[in-house]
């Protein structure tokens, strides 16, 4: 079946960065973008960005841009997701999807990265 | 605050319909940029509920409806069940900021 699974939880100190994989399956990977969304505790959907897997061609969301990079890998149908400099604001849980602007349909289990001294 | 605005919360009793509104701007959903919901039951992922403005996935029931009309959208869910208390989002294009917006999200109790 199509599915995403993610990579597991990260603790880390601020300052440090994270790298996040999502695995793809059940379905072609290159027909599809890979959005990533992330959801700080007891709070709403924040869009973090996209790519799309066969151009290679991306879109921040404007905080973030200077921080984080997604990236695929075809040959292993996986998307990975760096942030770097990371505070406590960027404690979250933070998910992988396969679409876009045009909804995301397919959504990773989550990975909860913690930022702490 | 988010650039599409939802009610923090709505309710109703079993049986009952309720609505949760999505009012957004002429640069995302006024601009004729397609909105879609998501449904998030607690400690799970969110789950795509209404895509294109009207349509439903596969798997998910009549129940649930969406519309839109100008810089507005809604979701409709009639015979409310228990199983449907959850958080929604909507979420669509912003083409000023050229980035995906959601709503800030809206808790459905039923009573």
């Amino acid at each position: 079946q199509v599915q995403l699974v993610q990579s597991g939880a990260e603790v880390q100190k601020p300052g440090a960065s994270v790298k996040v994989s999502c695995k793809a399956s059940g379905y072609t990977f290159s027909n599809y973008g890979i959005t990533w969304v992330r959801q700080a505790p007891g709070q709403g959907l924040e869009w973090m960005g996209w790519i799309s897997v066969l151009s290679g061609n991306t879109n921040y969301a404007q905080k973030l841009r200077g921080r984080v990079t997604l990236s695929t890998d075809s040959s292993t149908n996986t998307a990975h997701m760096e942030l770097r400099g990371l505070t406590s604001d960027d404690t979250a849980v933070y998910y992988c999807t396969r679409g876009g602007m045009g909804g995301m349909d397919v959504w990773g289990q989550g990975t909860t990265v913690i930022v702490t001294s | 605050q988010s650039v599409l605005t939802q009610p923090p919360s709505v309710s109703g009793a079993p049986g009952q319909r309720v609505a949760i509104s999505c009012t957004g701007s002429s640069s995302n959903i006024g601009a004729n940029f397609d909105v879609n919901w998501y449904q998030q039951l607690p400690g799970t992922a969110p789950k795509l509920l209404i895509y294109g403005n009207t349509n439903r996935p596969s798997g998910v029931p009549d129940r649930f409806s969406g519309s839109k009309s100008g810089t507005s959208a809604s979701l409709a869910i009639t015979g409310l069940q228990a199983e449907d208390e959850a958080d929604y989002y909507c979420q669509s294009y912003d083409s000023t900021l050229s980035v995906v917006v959601f709503g800030g999200g809206t808790k459905l109790t039923v009573l």
